[in-house]
């Protein structure tokens, strides 16, 4: 199985700021990486597929990039609607896998 | 896209419960689905896919032979049977629509249904 890790675990940032989540795969897995979020009592939404393609709907304030082992998520202008908790995921092959999950909190 | 579960439940270990996910705002016939547990406090956890016509599904390993994903296209409607069940198994599960230009990529989830498996 692709073991999908995410630094850090938790973070905490002001409004306005600029925050960046890092996600790594145990093996390469091209750019099949989506990204999600997650407020407190809510289903997931989509933010990102293809590692850097915006899903339909989501805020351009979000960004991914990277491509085989390594990727990021970056946050511009972070907004009080934006904390929450944002997992990575890896859709290279079967098991379907997701990072721990990064917490942003409002510091 | 709506998608919504039911099926939730209090249920004893080793015991019997089958989710279902009635969808609109689409034409289910055409995209693969998807399950997705997270247990409380946890994170998320992918635990089966569907194809589009029903004749291929793929398991985590830990539901491998308990769990079984099915649909019914003429129904709109998409379901997990779930057997011999832990204590682990207590989640909330979410019903999720795959994308339709990358493949294995969930880009529409429902709001979940809760399974609780007690011993």
């Amino acid at each position: 199985d692709i073991q999908m890790t995410q630094s850090p675990s938790s973070l905490s940032a002001s409004v306005g700021d600029r925050v960046t989540i890092t996600c790594r795969a145990s093996q390469g897995i091209n750019t099949y990486l989506a990204w999600f979020q997650q407020k407190p009592g809510k289903a997931p939404k989509s933010l990102i597929y293809a590692a850097s393609n915006l899903q339909s709907g989501a805020p351009s304030k979000f960004s991914g990039s990277g491509s085989g082992t390594d990727f990021t998520l970056t946050i511009r202008d972070l907004q009080p609607e934006d904390f929450a908790t944002y997992y990575c995921q890896q859709y290279s092959s079967y098991p379907l896998t997701f990072g721990g999950g990064t917490k942003v909190e409002m510091k | 896209v709506q998608l919504e579960e039911s099926g939730g439940g209090l249920v004893h270990r080793g015991g019997s419960l089958r989710l279902s996910c009635t969808t609109s705002g689409f034409t289910f016939s055409n995209y693969a689905m998807h399950w997705v547990r997270q247990a409380p406090g946890k994170g998320l956890e992918w635990v089966s896919d569907i194809s589009v016509s029903g004749d291929t599904s793929n398991y985590a390993d830990s539901v491998k032979g308990r769990f079984t994903i099915s649909r019914d296209n003429s129904k709109k409607t998409l379901f997990l049977q779930m057997n011999s069940l832990r204590a682990e198994d207590t989640a909330i599960y979410y019903c999720a629509k795959e994308s339709p230009w990358e493949v294995s990529y969930v880009d529409s989830w429902g709001q979940g249904t809760l399974v609780t498996v007690t011993s």
